[in-house]
């Protein structure tokens, strides 16, 4: 079945640092979903991307879809105590049909910032 | 806005005990899904519906069941719990059935002893 890889495992950066995370898929993607969960928390959904090399930015965060639609990543800028939790990549189970919202998540990437 | 609403927030069970975890969504949103989430790991899907009364099989149903009976709830119900199934456990909702934004509930941390 598919599966989707994030790497690092782990993250620990001084504030002010830059981050990054990757994630990618055995199979072509529809789309594809980033998620932050805060410790002790649950998943807050932070975008979606759907074209093939799509980039968007949220202030400080940039999010890119591969051209293969099979990989992406999210960059920090200058990171703040504030981002600190795990980042997770998530897509569609299946590369066609209804996916039916199901979604699976890679195994994310855990951000700590030392300030 | 309530959002999805998960109870209880914590339990510990022994080894063969049953319960269920409440799941409850104020958006009217027809799609449910549970996952749960095991230390290090990504979340995995248990089980999902599409509708009042219509529930399928995740990547990880075993030991687990499902039902939903309307709009809003989506009970996971776990019969002979085991210590494998010690996890920490979310229920999410979507508006669609596009891949669209997934809103998750607090989760609930499940020991079983």
């Amino acid at each position: 079945g598919q599966q989707v890889m994030q790497i690092p495992q782990y993250q620990h950066v001084q504030e002010g640092e830059d981050f990054t995370t990757y994630c990618n898929s055995s199979t072509t993607l529809s789309n594809i979903q980033w998620y932050k969960q805060r410790p002790g928390g649950h998943p807050v959904f932070l975008i979606q991307l759907v074209k093939s090399g799509e980039v968007k930015k949220q202030k400080r965060l940039t999010f890119q879809f591969g051209e293969a639609k099979k990989n992406s990543s999210l960059h920090i800028t200058a990171t703040q105590t504030t981002d600190v939790g795990t980042y997770f990549c998530a897509g569609p189970p299946t590369a066609g049909g209804t996916s039916y919202g199901k979604l699976t998540f890679g195994q994310g990437t855990i951000l700590t910032v030392h300030p | 806005n309530a959002g999805v609403t998960q109870t209880p927030k914590f339990r510990i069970l022994k080894i063969g005990q049953s319960m269920t975890l409440q799941c409850a969504q104020d958006m009217n949103h027809n799609y449910m899904y549970w996952y749960r989430q095991d230390p290090g790991m990504g979340l995995k899907l248990i089980y999902y519906s599409v509708g009042a009364g219509i529930t399928d099989k995740g990547e990880v149903p075993n030991g687990y069941n499902v039902s939903r009976s309307t709009t809003e709830d989506f009970p996971l119900r776990l019969e002979l719990a085991a210590p494998s199934q010690t996890s920490v456990y979310f229920c999410a909702s979507s508006r669609t059935q596009h891949s669209t934004e997934a809103f998750f509930g607090q989760g609930t941390r499940l020991t079983v002893v």
